[in-house]
């Protein structure tokens, strides 16, 4: 089993605040993303990196920004929280030339 | 633009049948094909993969997928659901070597005893 672990799993927050949302992987996988999902749809990449201080943006336009501190480390920051950002938030890594994904379980979202 | 297509959204079915989930992309190079589970209030998780090689690809639990080039195809078979097959399932593509996936929307298949 793969060792991604996302922080809070839910969250419920008012419009206007900041939040950051924490995902770490223990297995030192350089490549890690952020996919935005709502309810029926498919998953959109938001977010990649290649690693360490890399961040790229991803197919679906986000008002989210991500950092890459360290190799473990990828959270994704909202300034400024808005309910159109309601949705399940999911991080994962894979290693550079295995194509395999691992996913953690994902950080379901709702702003009011 | 690559894109991953899944045929059915919702499939319900009993206990013992069998299953075939389709998923077609749309990319004429070398691809490489997943289909991920996501049990009720879990992670998604990998069923199975193709990168090359022999076509008919076995995963966990039972599933196999069949990669058809010329139908750009990779549907997901089961010959007998049981009731914890009851999930979704995505099929995604990779295109290149950089690992950025492509997910179609999902189906969600519910196995009533």
């Amino acid at each position: 089993e793969a060792d991604i672990y996302q922080t809070p799993r839910y969250l419920v927050i008012g419009t206007g605040k900041k939040i950051t949302l924490e995902c770490s992987q223990t297995m030192g996988h350089d490549k890690m993303y952020w996919y935005q999902q709502d309810p029926g749809m498919e998953l959109h990449l938001i977010h990649y990196s290649y690693g360490v201080n890399s961040t790229e943006k991803g197919d679906l336009s986000s008002e989210s920004t991500v950092s890459r501190i360290r190799t473990e480390h990828f959270p994704l920051t909202l300034e400024s929280a808005r309910p159109s950002h309601t949705s399940q938030y999911l991080c994962a890594s894979s290693e550079p030339g295995v194509e395999t994904q691992y996913f953690g379980p994902g950080t379901r979202l709702l702003v009011l | 633009a690559q894109s991953v297509s899944q045929h059915n959204h919702h499939v319900i079915l009993s206990e013992a049948a069998s299953l075939e989930l389709g998923c077609n992309y749309s990319y004429g190079g070398t691809v490489n094909l997943f289909w991920y589970v996501q049990y009720p209030g879990q992670h998604l998780q990998l069923l199975l993969k193709y990168f090359s090689g022999d076509p008919l690809v076995k995963g966990i639990k039972g599933f196999e997928a069949e990669f058809i080039k010329s139908k750009f195809s990779f549907n997901l078979r089961k010959p007998s659901v049981q009731w914890s097959d009851t999930a979704e399932y995505f099929c995604a593509v990779t295109a290149g070597s950089w690992g950025k996936f492509q997910f179609g929307a999902g189906t969600q298949v519910v196995v009533t005893p």
